[in-house]
């Protein structure tokens, strides 16, 4: 079962632009939520993270958004740049669990 | 401050064997995660060890193993190795865990690439 997912699996974006990442959950169970960016031949990079008791968290270019009552966390990216291009992965933990998603490959255009 | 260290990198295999794979964690991490990587499955959770113990384990069968040794390195193990089991095998360290994957993000190796032909 796909207790958290990424709907897109890729999205494009012009540099200088705002790339907006989704991530829904299923478990009401999570209170800890991560982005990760991963290049490829490389293992995930932790980005940003978010507690439950909040709904927002910024660093730098970073925000993550958290709406419990809907189950859905997002993540922003302003401006975008091409070294940005990479696949980024939600990840969820709360009760001695821990799920990612598929992951969205994002893709910045110069 | 070294990173994760994995080996091998990559590692070719057939049907039946088995094989074991290594996880070296940030000096001064003792928890250590094993995750699998599929295309479109995303990651996948199999086991977690802390002070030499598996504190958790996901959702696969007995075929997958691992232990953690004094210094915190880890090996997993795969046995009767099928198909299926061709994927990106990454591990995880965090500095601490009494239970699963405390509120401090893990740091991640580059992962072993498994082929099984």
């Amino acid at each position: 079962d796909q207790q958290v997912k990424q709907n897109s699996p890729s999205l494009s974006v012009q540099e200088g632009r705002i790339s907006i990442l989704n991530c829904d959950y299923t478990n009401s169970m999570f209170d800890y939520f991560l982005w990760y960016k991963k290049y490829p031949a490389e293992g995930p990079t932790f980005l940003i993270s978010i507690s439950s008791i909040k709904d927002k968290n910024e660093d730098g270019r970073f925000t993550v958004f958290l709406n419990k009552s809907a189950k859905h966390l997002s993540l922003h990216i302003v401006p975008s740049q091409p070294g940005d291009s990479a696949v980024y992965f939600c990840a969820a933990k709360g009760n001695n669990d821990m799920r990612f998603g598929a992951g969205t490959r994002l893709t910045v255009k110069p | 401050k070294a990173g994760v260290t994995q080996t091998p990198r990559y590692l070719i295999k057939t049907r039946g064997q088995q094989v074991t794979l290594s996880c070296s964690p940030i000096s001064g991490h003792r928890s250590v995660s094993w995750y699998q990587q599929t295309p479109g499955q995303g990651l996948q959770f199999l086991f977690e060890y802390f002070s030499e113990t598996q504190r958790n384990k996901g959702n696969f069968p007995g075929r997958f193993s691992g232990r953690q040794f004094s210094n915190s390195r880890s090996e997993m193990n795969v046995s009767t190795l099928e198909l299926g089991d061709s994927a990106l095998y990454l591990c995880a360290s965090s500095p601490r865990t009494g239970r699963l994957l405390s509120n401090q993000p893990q740091h991640f190796g580059d992962g072993t690439r498994l082929s099984i032909l």
